[in-house]
């Protein structure tokens, strides 16, 4: 099945850290772009970083720059996110996605004290 | 500056059809997107991808109801043979590079 699962999700202080992973399965993962996507609590959806198929470039939106780190594994078939300063305004549902046609479930983080 | 705007409602009387519109800004009206639903409580879900010509690509087991097309900077969805659980939020994605970007969605209300 072509798929791809978030975990690592959960609840952290502000200016704590937490990393996030998303397994896929089903597809050539290293032939890919991959992206994070969040969704805060009744809002929209919002693009948070991409990487292409090798690693060898990155793009974060602006709020996240500095903080965010996107990286891959290709011979592990597996995206991450490491968050570092983390926010309120962080708190959000984050999805895992393949270019623009393939989401995962989410996977949820919640920054408060 | 690259920006994608939506209605953020829209409604429709179950078995009719609606036409949802996404604007690409000034300058950008080449570019392709895609569209997304997201269904109350659940996870997005790919719907096409949408060409400035009107070609589009839509994703495994979407139905025929659901076609897409093109005009100017003007991205369309259009649904037809409403159903209730056609009731969602649509989002349309573009992208250039490297970045991607959201418009902020249209809420579609099935009456």
């Amino acid at each position: 099945e072509v798929q791809v699962v978030e975990s690592g999700g959960g609840l952290v202080q502000p200016g704590g850290s937490l990393r996030l992973s998303c397994a896929a399965s089903g597809f050539t993962f290293s032939s890919y772009w991959m992206n994070w996507v969040r969704q805060a609590p009744g809002k929209g959806l919002e693009w948070v970083a991409a990487i292409n198929e090798d690693g060898s470039e990155k793009y974060y939106v602006d709020s996240v720059k500095g903080r965010f780190t996107i990286s891959r594994d290709n011979a592990k078939n597996s995206l991450y996110l490491q968050m570092h300063s983390l926010r309120a305004e962080d708190t959000a549902v984050y999805y895992c996605m393949r270019s623009v046609d393939l989401w995962g479930q989410g996977t949820l983080v919640t920054v408060s004290s | 500056q690259l920006v994608l705007t939506q209605s953020p409602s829209a409604s429709a009387s179950l078995g009719a059809s609606v036409k949802l519109t996404c604007t690409l800004s000034s300058g950008h009206s080449s570019y392709p997107i895609a569209w997304h639903q997201q269904q109350p409580e659940k996870g997005p879900r790919y719907l096409m991808k949408l060409n400035s010509d009107g070609s589009h690509n839509k994703g495994d087991g979407i139905p025929d109801r659901f076609s897409g097309s093109s005009s100017g900077a003007e991205r369309y969805l259009t649904i037809s043979s409403l159903q209730s659980e056609d009731e969602a939020d649509y989002y349309c994605q573009t992208w250039g590079s490297g970045i991607k970007l959201f418009g902020g969605g249209t809420k579609l209300t099935v009456l």
